[in-house]
């Protein structure tokens, strides 16, 4: 099956910074999703980026499927974005998730 | 438009119970997905619903299963509940199934 990596698999950042996740993954796929599931644990959609580059507003996304990565790009960050950032890939019926990043933002 | 609905959104049973879970899809998706989440495995996929048909199957035991009903709503059970079945259960819903998936907030169930 798919394997699929997430890195850095912990980030501290202090508000206001910037940060870069990536998300890789063995083998073609048909669809990529991000994900931020907040400390409630309810999961948020980011991005649906089977390929090229997206922004919503402070977020941003690349992915680059022929080399078969992914990249979340969060700007500014703030206290709010602290929690864990899954990407997903749909690789044949499957929906597979990457062991995310958790991401802490101090004040 | 409404979002993904789960209930209920917590549940506490003890070992040899079962339970069933309820997922309500944003109106017009068809597809149902559900996941199970603990800390040592993390998001796993169980499987998936379109039209009322499992479509696909994860690697779970067959105490897992499930059902999608005409309307598009999807539920699933869980029997002879062991301890290693505690988890937040999320549901996923899609217009079909290679199109994003927006989730319910899920279903955390404790078994003691």
């Amino acid at each position: 099956g798919i394997q699929v990596e997430q890195s850095p698999p912990d980030l501290i950042l202090q508000e206001g910074a910037n940060s870069t996740l990536r998300c890789n993954f063995s083998d073609s796929v048909n669809n990529l999703q991000w994900f931020h599931q907040n400390p409630w644990g309810q999961l948020i959609n980011l991005f649906y980026i089977p390929s090229g580059t997206k922004q919503n507003g402070r977020l941003s996304a690349t992915t680059v499927a022929t080399e078969r990565y992914s990249l979340l790009y969060i700007s500014s960050s703030q206290t709010t974005d602290s929690g864990v950032y899954f990407c997903a890939v749909r690789y044949g019926q499957n929906f597979v998730f990457g062991p995310g990043t958790r991401l802490s933002v101090l004040p | 438009k409404a979002g993904v609905t789960q209930t209920p959104r917590y549940l506490i049973k003890t070992r040899g119970q079962q339970v069933t879970l309820s997922c309500s899809p944003i109106s017009g998706h068809r597809s149902v997905s559900w996941y199970q989440q603990t800390p040592g495995q993390g998001l796993q996929f169980l499987f998936e619903y379109f039209s009322e048909t499992q479509r696909n199957k994860g690697n779970f035991p067959g105490r897992f299963s499930g059902r999608q009903f005409s309307n598009s709503r999807s539920e699933m059970n869980v029997s002879t509940l062991e301890l290693g079945d505690s988890a937040l259960y999320l549901c996923a819903s899609s217009p079909a199934g290679d199109q994003p998936q927006h989730f319910g907030d899920g279903t955390r169930l404790s078994i003691l």
